[in-house]
């Protein structure tokens, strides 16, 4: 089946710093891929849409110069979180649409200290 | 719109029977169906179509009735690893695999 890595899988870093999370699909070409953030508890939530040689399509409330998000081919796209603060510790997810269903990286636990 | 799951939660001891059921105030094209244990990535369980369809993948099946904008997942004779915390996904026309996801349900298999 298709597959989508997410690299890292966990992620440690200091604050002020930043961090980039990759997203590749492996065995199909993603023109559109997914990026998520999800808290304790709660659902996914959508945080932008990564297009691939265009701009990324930002949610409400969702801060694009801090979430920076390149989709420079078919099969990679890279979530960078800008000078973290320990708010921004969260389980981020990607997602890429594949013909009938969307199919998820392994997640990548952010926590910033 | 946020599709609306029901229960949040129910505990089960293995061997029973669970439903989970997901509805939508939008016209959807599918009903994806997702199963999240802790810590890790939701995990892809099947995904239905507008058509109204029935599918089923050992002891887990799902339904999409088109015309009530509704899924039910149907867990039967639950095991230990059923548990998790269990999501829908909706999708509209054109969303362009855009999902929707519901606030997730909790299942809780006890031996």
């Amino acid at each position: 089946g298709a597959v989508v890595s997410q690299h890292p899988s966990r992620v440690i870093c200091k604050s002020g710093t930043s961090v980039k999370i990759e997203c590749r699909s492996l065995d199909f070409q993603a023109t559109t891929m997914f990026w998520y953030r999800q808290f304790p508890k709660q659902s996914l939530m959508l945080m932008a849409t990564s297009n691939e040689g265009s701009k990324a399509t930002y949610e409400q409330g969702v801060e694009k110069d801090k979430f920076l998000i390149n989709h420079a081919s078919l099969t990679l796209s890279t979530l960078t979180v800008t000078s973290a603060h320990p708010e921004d510790s969260s389980f981020y997810i990607c997602s890429a649409g594949f013909g009938l269903g969307a199919f998820f990286g392994q997640g990548t636990r952010l926590t910033v200290v | 719109q946020q599709p609306v799951q029901s229960p949040q939660a129910v505990i089960l001891r293995e061997g029973e029977d669970a439903v989970i059921n997901c509805s939508s105030s939008k016209a959807l094209y599918s009903v994806h169906w997702y199963r999240q244990k802790h810590g890790e990535a939701p995990v892809f369980l099947m995904i239905l179509l507008k058509g109204g369809e029935q599918k089923g993948h050992e002891k887990i099946s799902a339904s999409f009735n088109e015309k009530k904008q509704q899924s039910s997942l149907y867990l039967t004779a639950s095991q230990l690893s059923y548990s998790g915390t269990y999501f829908c996904g909706t999708e509209c026309e054109d969303s362009n695999y855009q999902l929707i996801w519901g606030a997730g349900t909790k299942l809780i298999i006890k031996p």
